[in-house]
């Protein structure tokens, strides 16, 4: 079976606090991709990253970081020096084998308070 | 601009009168298809699409039609719409399949329907 699971439903900072959305996978395959997207209070699915599952090296990009930790199944995300304008619902998904379909996690509530 | 167009982007209407969402993008893609969002569930993937008249079932397909004719467009067909389809549902696509070289899966802004 395929799963993702995001075990934080709703987080709350302070901005500039760093923080990490956990995200954890489940899948047989060897090949597969992980993704997230991120959801703002507008409604709309604004794409983040694509990793594949025989790329482990880790991605920074600006103040946003992934860490792609086959050992553990876990493909977390951090924001660092958080922002208000990065207040959104946060989804992780999963493609794996010859599956068509994203598999969605339930999304993890971020809110930036100032 | 790369897009895929949704419309309406809100919508309230009445138990059984049908209603069709249509979903167009402009980056010649072959993969479409049709999510639902449901707080609680996340998302549910409704259809899609591998490419011209070809569609398939996701998770979620009672209550739903879609139709692929053309490679730009695929409408979601509700031909009588119920309250528990009172959702937010969003068409996506991408080059080939879910995951394609160097394409992620790009949505539309959403539809929020409401079926009373």
């Amino acid at each position: 079976a395929q799963k993702v699971t995001q075990a934080q439903t709703e987080i709350s900072v302070v901005e500039k606090e760093d923080v990490t959305l956990d995200c954890v996978y489940e899948t047989r395959d060897t090949t597969y991709y992980l993704f997230w997207y991120k959801q703002p209070p507008s409604g709309e699915l604004v794409f983040l990253i694509r990793r594949n599952s025989f790329d482990e090296q880790n991605e920074i990009s600006g103040r946003y970081s992934w860490n792609f930790q086959k050992s553990t199944s876990s493909f977390n995300f951090t924001i660092t020096a958080s922002q208000v304008v990065d207040s959104a619902v946060y989804f992780c998904a999963l493609v794996a084998g010859n599956n068509r379909k994203l598999i969605w996690g339930l999304g993890t509530s971020l809110a930036v308070n100032p | 601009e790369a897009q895929v167009t949704q419309n309406p982007r809100y919508l309230i209407t009445v138990t059984g009168k049908k209603l069709t969402v249509t979903c167009s993008q402009n980056m010649n893609h072959e993969y479409m298809s049709w999510y639902r969002q449901d707080p609680g569930l996340g998302l549910r993937q409704i259809y899609y699409s591998m490419n011209v008249e070809v569609t398939d079932k996701g998770d979620v397909p009672e209550g739903y039609k879609v139709s692929r004719k053309e490679k730009r467009n695929f409408p979601l067909i509700l031909e009588s719409p119920s309250p528990n389809q009172t959702s937010l549902y969003f068409c996506a696509s991408s080059l080939q399949g879910v995951v394609s070289s160097n394409q992620p899966q790009h949505f539309g802004d959403g539809t929020r329907l409401s079926i009373l």
